[in-house]
């Protein structure tokens, strides 16, 4: 099926541990975002592409870094993760043009940084 | 600053009441769009619309209604006669012109419906 896949989806670290999340679309999507969700705030950007190749900052940036060197993968990465980012990581992809506006979001990772 | 604000943290209400979740959004552009995602005890995101700024027409699907006004920037949501699968956490969020297309969400409104 045509969508969003995000991998893992649940993933305990360890406080100073790395780990990276992949997310990974087939409908040749240009634009791709990660999201996080923690409670009372809802959904807050982290980082975003707008093509491959191409990263940038969002809402939320620090302690994660972010690669696009494929269309159609987006890696989010934690290299030395703490509590704070304990949470829900959502993933999202957009296509281009006048005609379609529509977000698909993954089905989320929820990390737990003890 | 763009921003989405749902000051209703939580809601409860009985089965077969009308509820409505508010929205109020800021911006300076001129073209945006504005959505609602639905997320279920089970987790995911569904959509359930969009909205432009240049159409301020009001929509009506099924049980679900929204009034967008600009005037006051807010783009409520109504959903007559509740159902308990409608307990869920309603998110809001702003598209801004010209910004990569990220969404700015808001706080999110939990809905629980009672039987």
């Amino acid at each position: 099926n045509a969508g969003v896949t995000q991998t893992p989806k649940f993933r305990v670290l360890k406080t100073g541990q790395s780990m990276t999340l992949l997310c990974a679309q087939d409908m040749n999507h240009e634009y791709m975002y990660w999201y996080r969700q923690d409670p009372g705030m809802g959904l807050r950007l982290i980082h975003y592409s707008v093509g491959e190749g191409t990263t940038a900052k969002g809402e939320v940036p620090d302690g994660y870094n972010v690669s696009r060197l494929k269309k159609q993968n987006f890696l989010l990465g934690l290299e030395s993760a703490a509590p704070s980012q304990t949470s829900v990581y959502f993933c999202a992809s957009r296509q281009t043009g006048t005609t379609n506006y529509g977000y698909t979001f993954g089905s989320g990772t929820r990390l737990t940084v003890v | 600053a763009q921003k989405v604000t749902q000051a209703q943290t939580e809601i409860s209400v009985v089965e077969k009441e009308d509820v409505t979740l508010d929205c109020v959004y800021e911006t300076r552009d001129t073209t945006y769009y504005l959505f609602w995602y639905k997320q279920p005890p089970s987790g995911e995101l569904v959509f359930l619309i969009r909205r432009n700024s240049f159409d301020e027409q009001n929509e009506i699907s099924g049980r679900y209604s929204w009034n967008f006004q600009k005037s006051t920037s807010s783009f409520n949501f109504t959903i007559t006669a509740s159902q308990v699968v409608d307990s869920a956490v309603y998110f809001c969020a702003l598209r801004p012109g010209n910004q990569g297309g990220k969404l700015i969400f808001g706080q999110g409104t939990e809905l629980s419906v009672k039987p």
